[in-house]
């Protein structure tokens, strides 16, 4: 159980266009999901969190109009990179809590990751 | 604030030889504990949680945790280790209340010699 998706595994794509990436919850609901970003043999990064039906919390330094999320239902959160840049390539991992996990901090469920490439 | 210290970036051993993997932990308040494995380009899968109760704590694949909370440690241990454990390792930390930001160390990578 608590398997999340994210889609997709990997983007190899020219500089200046936007990219997006899927992260779904399949077998829970979700209000909240995160989305990290993982630097070559570094640690994970908080960028955002996602809250369903309201916008997303961004961690500082991370450019709200760069880095669209979207969490539009209980099962999906989007990131959409725009007008992507070679210094945006990177992997990037979205999470999800559990609905029915409630206010303990339980731990999140991780998606595969989706490594990103910009030429 | 809280964060997370794993001082070892690489620690390599030999097969069926016992591993510890130290994480050490800074935070005002109570906090909920995890470590973390991830494999090459793919995401993390939670090995094991302290959140109250028996400091030493029991997770898949033969891995364990102790929490001390005086030392602020919560180190990861295995008494034998195999060649699939080879993967990086990520102690992490939240607050036991409010807030579910989650804090990661910078992740050891376990290299298991044949």
């Amino acid at each position: 159980g608590a398997v999340v998706s994210q889609h997709p595994s990997r983007v190899i794509c020219k500089s200046g266009t936007s990219v997006k990436i899927e992260c779904r919850s399949l077998d829970f609901q979700a209000t909240t999901m995160f989305w990290y970003r993982q630097f070559p043999k570094q640690s994970l990064m908080l960028m955002a969190t996602s809250n369903e039906g309201s916008k997303a919390t961004y961690e500082q330094g991370v450019e709200k109009d760069k880095f669209l999320i979207n969490h539009a239902s209980l099962t999906l959160s989007t990131l959409t990179v725009t007008s992507a840049h070679p210094e945006d390539s990177s992997f990037y991992i979205c999470s999800a809590r559990d609905i029915k996990d409630g206010t303990l901090n339980q731990p999140q469920h991780f998606g595969d990751g989706t490594r990103l490439s910009i030429l | 604030a809280q964060s997370v210290t794993q001082l070892d970036s690489q620690v390599p051993v030999f097969e069926e030889a016992p591993v510890e993997l130290r994480c050490n932990y800074s935070s005002s308040v109570s906090v909920y504990l995890f470590w973390y494995v991830q494999y090459p380009n793919q995401g993390l899968q939670l090995l094991l949680k302290y959140l109250s109760g028996s400091t030493l704590v029991k997770g898949i694949n033969g891995f364990e945790a102790e929490f001390n909370k005086s030392q602020t440690s919560f180190h990861l241990r295995k008494p034998s280790v195999h060649i699939s454990d080879t993967a990086e390792y990520f102690c992490a930390v939240t607050n036991s209340g409010g807030y579910q930001k989650v804090t990661f160390g910078t992740g050891t990578k376990l290299q298991v010699i044949p």
